[in-house]
């Protein structure tokens, strides 16, 4: 049964810091990791999605690394912004086809 | 484009009501899901549309729950009667195919009191 782990479970860091959020999965028999976003009071906003076969992806500032060897994905967020608080979701696509969710990372960037 | 949309927005009924929520997917999105976390939890997965078709209904929690799509459009979740522990949010996805990005709607708040 796949397990994802998302640390730290909340990070406040101070505006224009580079920042690194991790993701574990337990089953690398994935066909995608996918970050989402989610603000307080409102729905997931599908930040990146990578496939199996690939090691990065890349929009804007978000950048996120998969590793399915070592069941490991990073999100890495530059020259964070206020705007940018909110809770990050990584989620696995397994062999079900059903998405397996970690518990987020809350992250807070004070001005 | 219009995205996934969820109705109604926030809903608190008695226990032992019936409630149905709905989900309208991405035109042309074959692929429809459920989740729901309840508080403090993880999101969990709770059921999976092809079309019309359940492909995979293994996290409906009970026979309580009731999930259509009528027409392979929009789908319907109904919890009859409702529990208590039937609190949290529900959350509908869609995805044009099985692997590919998967679009959520804003969610459903479910409160049984």
């Amino acid at each position: 049964k796949q397990e994802v782990t998302q640390i730290p479970a909340a990070l406040s860091v101070p505006e224009g810091e580079n920042l690194v959020l991790n993701c574990s999965f337990t089953d690398s028999a994935i066909y995608n990791l996918q970050w989402f976003r989610q603000d307080p009071g409102k729905g997931l906003t599908s930040l990146l999605l990578i496939q199996s076969s690939q090691r990065e992806q890349t929009s804007g500032r978000l950048n996120a690394s998969l590793d399915k060897s070592s069941g490991r994905s990073t999100l890495y967020i530059a020259a964070s912004q206020p705007g940018d608080s909110a809770t990050y979701l990584c989620a696995a696509l397994g062999s079900a086809r059903q998405l397996t969710f970690g518990s987020g990372t809350q992250l807070t960037v004070l001005p | 484009e219009a995205g996934v949309t969820q109705f109604p927005s926030h809903s608190v009924i008695e226990k032992g009501q019936t409630v149905t929520l709905r989900c309208d997917p991405i035109s042309g999105h074959d692929n429809l899901y459920w989740y729901r976390r309840v508080m403090g939890k993880e999101i969990k997965f709770l059921l999976h549309f092809v079309k019309e078709s359940k492909q995979d209904e293994s996290g409906m929690p009970n026979n309580r729950f009731l999930a259509e799509r009528t027409g392979g459009t929009y789908s319907t979740l109904k919890v009859q009667p409702a529990e208590l522990e039937d609190s949290g949010v529900y959350f509908c996805a869609s995805s044009f195919t099985r692997n590919t990005e998967a679009f959520f709607g804003q969610g459903t708040r479910l409160t049984v009191v």
